[in-house]
């Protein structure tokens, strides 16, 4: 299957400063997808994003496929946005609802 | 909709003693999912069922572990015999064809 690396994997942050968290793929992949998991486990999608650039409020995402890579970035960031970003997708082919997980950024912002 | 729910919240059983949690999807979902997360790790796959046909397994999923989505609504994950091993936190998602999944909050099993 993929390897699906994230870096860096711990980020400190003081509020309102801006960050870019990278994730870089094995292999080819589509429908990959962002989360945030906050403190209390709960997981939360921020983006489902195969090819492109979106935007969210503060938060966008890029998604360069065939270079096997995404960005995250958080701007102005904020203490609610501390907890740990996943980056995660399938295969291109065979299991493409199968998703794998990076090892996440973790991430604490602070006053 | 409320989105995923999952139940427990929370387990704690005794090793040998079998479990059971349950997942309710997003009602118009038609993809339903179930990964295992321990200390620091990013989710592993489990298993994922398309309506009731449950489509691929992982090899985590041993023996002891089964699961079922009768009639392609709800979910449940049985684990028998547990071990000290199996402690983590089980999530389900769902979602709608290949788009983003949605996540419940999780069921935290503690074998003791």
């Amino acid at each position: 299957g993929i390897q699906v690396e994230q870096s860096p994997p711990d980020l400190i942050l003081q509020e309102g400063a801006n960050s870019t968290l990278r994730c870089n793929f094995s292999d080819s992949v589509n429908n990959l997808q962002w989360f945030h998991q906050n403190p209390w486990g709960q997981l939360i999608n921020l983006f489902y994003i195969p090819s492109g650039t979106k935007q969210n409020g503060r938060l966008s995402a890029t998604t360069v496929a065939t270079e096997r890579y995404s960005l995250l970035y958080i701007s102005s960031s904020q203490t609610t946005d501390s907890g740990v970003y996943f980056c995660a997708g399938p295969a291109n082919t065979g299991t493409a609802s199968k998703l794998t997980f990076g090892t996440g950024t973790r991430l604490q912002v602070t006053l | 909709d409320t989105g995923v729910s999952q139940d427990p919240r929370h387990k704690i059983t005794k090793r040998g003693q079998n479990v059971t949690f349950r997942c309710d999807p997003i009602s118009e979902h038609n993809r339903l999912y179930w990964y295992r997360q321990t200390l620091g790790q990013g989710p592993e796959f489990l298993t994922y069922f398309q309506n009731e046909a449950q489509l691929e397994k992982s090899r985590l999923l041993s023996d002891r572990f089964s699961a079922e989505r009768p009639k392609g609504s709800f979910s449940t994950l049985e684990i028998q015999r547990t071990e000290q091993g199996d402690s983590a936190m089980y999530l389900c998602a769902s979602s709608l064809g290949f788009n983003g999944y949605t996540f419940g909050s999780g069921t935290r099993l503690t074998v003791v």
